[in-house]
């Protein structure tokens, strides 16, 4: 098995509701990824969890809050998201979090917040 | 800090014409560098990676990229394009020093027949 898994892949949520993404990789891998990336643009790094803890925060606002409840499953818990956070969520996974690894990706949850 | 930028944020080939994406990149050391591909309403393939090991990289799908020190460059290359592949082309250099994958902006590729 070679995939990361992202459910749901299309997600459309109010302003004021509460939502999650989730992702599952079975490949053994012990480094897990989330990006975002807006529309033709390059994915931008938001959050990475090293061994199921989070080693990089790339100065996410709060209103997202990521969860690894272990090394297969990465999730992403939204709140009170704004319009401008609507765009394509991916998630990556690596054998590890180290220099020069290569990063699968899922297919991404595209978000539209109204 | 690393970087890399790709040149031409659209590229249009003929079908069976060569195939050349360009990418120049800024590292202070010897890069790790990759080029993935995205298809529309899809995630990242990775079609080739560069770890030193030689300057011609070959990858999937028939694409290579060779690594030029002189020239700080990694352009991704394809003898004869396909219809399949039209999609967006993103080079990437792991910043070491961030421990993190930092993509450049991006070249969408249209092959026409």
């Amino acid at each position: 098995d070679t995939e990361v898994t992202q459910t749901p892949k299309h997600l459309v949520m109010g302003m004021t509701n509460k939502k999650s993404l989730k992702c599952e990789q079975h490949m053994g891998h012990r480094a897990m990824y989330w990006y975002k990336q807006k529309a033709k643009k390059p994915p931008e790094l938001m959050f990475v969890y090293s061994y199921e803890k989070l080693s990089i925060n790339e100065s996410v606002p709060s209103r997202f809050s990521p969860e690894c409840p272990n090394s297969s499953l990465l999730n992403l818990h939204l709140h009170a998201l704004q319009p401008e956070d609507s765009a394509l969520y991916l998630c990556a996974s690596s054998q590890s979090a180290g220099t020069g690894e290569k990063l699968f990706f899922g297919s991404g949850t595209q978000l539209s917040v109204l | 800090a690393q970087s890399v930028t790709q040149l031409g944020s659209h590229v249009s080939v003929s079908e069976g014409a060569l195939v050349l994406l360009r990418c120049n990149y800024s590292s202070s050391v010897p890069p790790y560098l990759f080029w993935y591909v995205q298809y529309p309403n899809q995630g990242l393939q990775l079609l080739l990676k560069y770890t030193s090991a030689a300057t011609l990289v070959k990858g999937i799908n028939g694409f290579e990229a060779e690594f030029k020190k002189s020239e700080t460059s990694f352009h991704l290359t394809k003898p004869s394009a396909h219809m399949s592949d039209a999609a967006e082309y993103f080079c990437a250099v792991f910043s070491g020093g961030y421990n993190k994958l930092i993509f450049g902006a991006g070249t969408r590729l249209a092959v026409h027949p």
